[in-house]
C-alpha cells in the first residue's frame, strides 16, 4: 500500500494566518492527490481535487500543489471557520489511502 | 441536490455481519461510482471498496477482502456495505461517498459527496 505521510500532526494559528500542510507519497503518486477537510461529527468535505483543482464552492483561500511524492495545502488566510481536520488522500492505486490527518486548532 | 443517506447505527456482537445502506437521490444513481470509508473513533479515515452502481463490479481493499461485501439496487437507488465476522476493531463510522468521476473511478476528482454516516458498535 502507498504510505501518506501529514505533517505537521496538529497546528495552532491565529485568524488570518497563512497555513500550509505537507503531505508526502511512499512512492509517486503523479498528480492523484486529493484533500479533504472534516469539522467535528461531521462528514469529510471535498476541498481540492487532482492536487490542485478547486472544487467548486471552495473558497479560493485554499488551494494545493506539488506532484509525484509531495504535496501541499495552503490556506492563504485563515477563517474561523477553517479550524478543522484536514486529510490528504492518494486515489493513484488501489487501496486508496489517506494521510493520518493534520489538526488546525485555534491559538 | 445530490444526496446520500445512510441506515441508523448499528450495535453488533463479535463475530456478527453488519450491513448498511446508502440511498443516492438527486442524479442518476447508475452514473458514479459509490465508496465506503470508514473511521475508527478518533481515528483517521479509511478506504475499504469501491461499487460500480451500473454494472455492480467492486473493489475491495485487500485488508477487508473475503469480510467484505458491496452490492446495489438500482430500482431504489440504494449501495449496500456487509462487513461479516465483526471484532471490536470494526467499530467506526461507516461512509459512503459519491466519486466524482463520471461511469469511472478515476480518482483524479475526488469523493463530492458524503452520507451522514453510519455508526457501528461492535461489543459483547
Amino acid at each position: 500500500d502507498i504510505q501518506m505521510t501529514q505533517s505537521p500532526s496538529s497546528l495552532s494559528a491565529s485568524v488570518g494566518d497563512r497555513v500550509t500542510i505537507t503531505c508526502r507519497a511512499s512512492q509517486s503518486i503523479s498528480d492523484y492527490l486529493n484533500w479533504y477537510q472534516q469539522k467535528p461529527g461531521k462528514a469529510p468535505k471535498l476541498l481540492i481535487y487532482a492536487t490542485s483543482s478547486l472544487q467548486s464552492g471552495v473558497p479560493s483561500r485554499f488551494s494545493g500543489s506539488g506532484s509525484g511524492t509531495e504535496f501541499t495545502l495552503t490556506i492563504s488566510t485563515l477563517q474561523p471557520e477553517d479550524f478543522a481536520a484536514y486529510y490528504c488522500q492518494q486515489s493513484y492505486t488501489t487501496p486508496w489511502t489517506f494521510g493520518h490527518g493534520t489538526k488546525v486548532e485555534i491559538k | 441536490q445530490v444526496h446520500l443517506v445512510q441506515s441508523g447505527a448499528e450495535v453488533k456482537k463479535p463475530g456478527a455481519s453488519v450491513k448498511v445502506s446508502c440511498k443516492a437521490s438527486g442524479y442518476t444513481f447508475d452514473d458514479f461510482y459509490i465508496h465506503w470509508v470508514r473511521q475508527a473513533p478518533g481515528q483517521g479515515l479509511e478506504w475499504m471498496a469501491w461499487i460500480n452502481p451500473n454494472s455492480g463490479g467492486t473493489t475491495y481493499a485487500p485488508r477487508f477482502q473475503g469480510r467484505v461485501s458491496m452490492t446495489r439496487d438500482t430500482s431504489i437507488s440504494t449501495a449496500y456495505m456487509e462487513l461479516t465476522r465483526v471484532t471490536s476493531d470494526d467499530t467506526a463510522i461507516y461512509y459512503c461517498a459519491r466519486d466524482q468521476g463520471y461511469r469511472s473511478p478515476s480518482g483524479l476528482v475526488g469523493l463530492d459527496v458524503w452520507g451522514q454516516g453510519t455508526m457501528v458498535t461492535v461489543s459483547s
